[in-house]
């Protein structure tokens, strides 16, 4: 099963785009990667996700690289509302569908 | 307004009571699950469901039990509940595998003491 890797923390400046990494290195070719967020300890909020093209929505966007062996969730102008833990999961497909496998997340803090 | 409804969300028990945590999702998803999430471990999967009488076991599954009787309810049975399972849980679901958005519910405080 893939599993992911993802910086514990990070900070970025409110109005600056924030970049967080994630490496899935071992995914497979029909498993989607999707991002959330949890503040404090709310359910976790669905960010968006992808397979292969890089995806774009009115949150965030996704870029992944050819090999798909990493992702890069873009929130373009951070704001202190975005300060969560976010967290990258790769979705298994296929009979094995159902398992979801979470990375431990990153803590982004967003300062005025 | 789509949802996923957990209860309760708050509860104190003790050591060995059985307790039953609901969940109630009014999408029509065929997918259901629970998450466990402890300080410094993350979200963990306890139990999964694909559909109407069908669920497997995810990372953490010792101590649970699962039912899904039908598509909208999937509790989280606890037989003999330990201090071990104080956690913050969560059920989740979606409309199918690998490309749908999957829909948490607010999480249930449970302590064990």
């Amino acid at each position: 099963d893939a599993k992911t890797t993802q910086p514990t923390s990070m900070d970025c400046a409110e109005g600056r785009a924030a970049n967080l990494p994630c490496n899935h290195s071992t995914i497979s070719g029909n498993e989607y990667v999707y991002w959330y967020r949890q503040i404090h300890s709310q359910g976790p909020q669905y960010i968006i996700h992808g397979l292969k093209n890089n995806e774009t929505n009115e949150m965030a966007s996704l870029i992944i690289t050819e090999d798909r062996k990493s992702s890069t969730l873009i929130l373009p102008h951070a704001t202190l509302r975005d300060t969560a833990v976010y967290y990258c999961i790769v979705r298994v497909a296929g009979n094995q569908g159902g398992k979801l496998i979470f990375g431990q997340g990153t803590e982004l803090s967003v300062k005025p | 307004e789509a949802q996923v409804t957990q209860n309760p969300r708050y509860l104190i028990t003790v050591t060995g009571k059985k307790l039953t945590v609901t969940c109630s999702q009014n999408m029509n998803h065929e997918y259901m699950s629970w998450y466990r999430q402890d300080p410094g471990l993350g979200l963990r999967q306890i139990y999964y469901s694909m559909n109407v009488e069908v669920t497997d076991k995810g990372d953490v599954p010792e101590g649970y039990k699962v039912s899904r009787k039908e598509k909208r309810n999937f509790p989280l049975i606890l037989e003999s509940p330990s201090p071990n399972q104080t956690s913050l849980y969560f059920c989740a679901s979606s409309p199918g595998d690998g490309r749908n958005t999957i829909y948490f519910g607010e999480g249930s405080w449970l302590t064990v003491v």
